[in-house]
């Protein structure tokens, strides 16, 4: 079946604008997962969603960014206020959910690149 | 806290010879350790985990890594290199707490001299 795809692959913004990041997981993954990788950097967690409701979102940097997960399979991560430090590729993974976030193996998606002017 | 360190961002190693990522980690708990691969342009692949059973791993495309727990570290090898294998490598650590974040290091770009 299909892997995990994100949309969209590139975008461009200016800095103050609001930007949303699309995640469609691999069909009956219950867990999924939100990463940001810098340049020269690895992923870092910014949130992970077991079904519909968000089980750690301790990685989220700031309110101005927020994700949701209303029916439990494509998710939103929403920036608003872009600022240019949140220039980044903007990951997504998802995994079974069975065996936790600890274990489960993840599948990931190629990533959105953001670049704020 | 969880962290790993890998040692070198850069390693180039010429066709057919051994490859050598090192990772090191930090855990205040029993971990478990992960390798990722991401080739240019893909997502993140799996290569490799471990989850405390055989200290050996071993993973896909013949790569195997060797839990060590008196060094702390994990660190990831193949013994004949294929221009293939050119990619950037992750280590990455979480824990048996069933919901633990997975913690990834700043990775490792393996470069294949032919």
């Amino acid at each position: 079946g299909a892997g995990v795809s994100q949309t969209p692959s590139n975008k461009v913004t200016e800095k103050g604008k609001y930007v949303e990041l699309r995640c469609d997981p691999i069909s009956g993954h219950t867990a999924l997962y939100w990463y940001r990788q810098s340049l020269g950097q690895g992923p870092e967690f910014l949130i992970y969603f077991q079904g519909t409701g968000a089980a750690d979102d301790s990685g989220l940097p700031n309110d101005r960014f927020f994700a949701v997960r209303p029916e439990g399979s494509v998710s939103t991560l929403k920036i608003q206020r872009t600022e240019r430090g949140d220039s980044a590729v903007y990951l997504c993974a998802s995994s079974l959910g069975f065996g936790g976030s600890s274990t489960d193996t993840q599948y990931f998606g190629p990533g959105t690149r953001l670049t704020v002017l | 806290a969880q962290s790993v360190t890998q040692l070198g961002s850069h390693v180039s190693v010429s066709e057919g010879a051994l490859v050598l990522l090192r990772c090191n980690y930090s855990s205040s708990v029993p971990p478990y350790l992960f390798w990722y691969v991401q080739y240019p342009n893909q997502g993140l692949q799996l290569l490799l985990k471990y989850t405390s059973a055989a200290t050996l791993v071993k993973g896909i495309n013949g790569f195997e890594a060797e839990f060590k727990k008196s060094e702390t570290s994990f660190h990831l090898t193949k013994p004949s290199a294929h221009m293939s294998d050119a990619a950037e490598y992750f280590c990455a650590v979480s824990s048996m707490n069933r919901d633990d974040k997975i913690i990834f290091g700043k990775g490792t770009r393996l470069h294949i001299l032919p």
